[in-house]
């Protein structure tokens, strides 16, 4: 049968608004976050990761908050432009063991950025 | 430096045939993964390879596979192609596997299967 589409959440903000996304991750053992930005036609583009022994990281108006008690990610992105226009995802990945390399990605969220 | 190649960007192909897509990685990455994004299930994980050897690998059917070589270039295969196989497939490199490293990504393969 036919494939239902992922209903992935929106934000829309003005140009100069301060954006926060948001993202649930799964595995309590996840201990290397990532947050990538994806244009349309384009690959991932990573903006910043943390790691599982900080809550608090940030970057050039970027900022990402995690707190591990309820398995919640988020990014803060300050002065938001047209061009922070994508589709942004959480990925999680346990370092060392098994799971090597591997990267669970969240549904992503739409942002769109109003001039 | 230059990032991560995938070639080629766009491919169209017949049910029933197969595909082989080509990665290659970041210099002096020696990991490479990849991952299979459609509108329906998001970004999955397929495999990932580090020396020439599969470490790990995703719940999805043995008419996927891949390959690394000694340079770290990856390629990925797909035989008997189905229609639910049209997707962008994404290959992503880092340093090593296992660490806290950031992977990057290419800008993907889009397959249309028809």
């Amino acid at each position: 049968g036919e494939s239902v589409g992922l209903h992935l959440p929106t934000l829309s903000v003005q140009e100069g608004d301060n954006s926060i996304i948001n993202c649930a991750y799964s595995n309590s053992a996840s201990d290397y976050f990532i947050w990538y930005k994806q244009e349309s036609g384009k690959g991932p583009q990573f903006i910043i990761d943390i790691r599982s022994n900080m809550d608090k990281r940030q970057g050039q108006r970027v900022t990402v908050l995690l707190n591990k008690t309820v398995k919640h990610l988020s990014l803060q992105i300050a002065a938001t432009q047209p061009g922070d226009s994508a589709v942004y995802f959480c990925a999680e990945k346990i370092a060392g063991g098994t799971s090597y390399g591997k990267l669970t990605f969240g549904q992503g969220t739409i942002l769109t950025v109003h001039p | 430096k230059a990032g991560v190649t995938q070639t080629p960007r766009y491919l169209i192909k017949t049910r029933g045939q197969q595909v082989t897509l080509s990665c290659s990685p970041i210099s002096g990455h020696r990991s490479v993964s990849w991952y299979q994004q459609t509108p329906g299930q998001g970004l999955q994980f397929l495999f990932e390879y580090f020396s020439e050897t599969q470490r790990n690998k995703g719940n999805f059917p043995g008419r996927f596979s891949g390959r690394q070589f000694s340079n770290s270039r990856s390629e990925m295969n797909v035989s008997t192609l189905e229609l639910g196989d049209s997707a962008l497939y994404l290959c992503a490199s880092s340093l090593v596997p296992g660490s806290n490293t950031e992977a990057f990504f290419g800008q993907g393969t889009r397959l249309t299967v028809v």
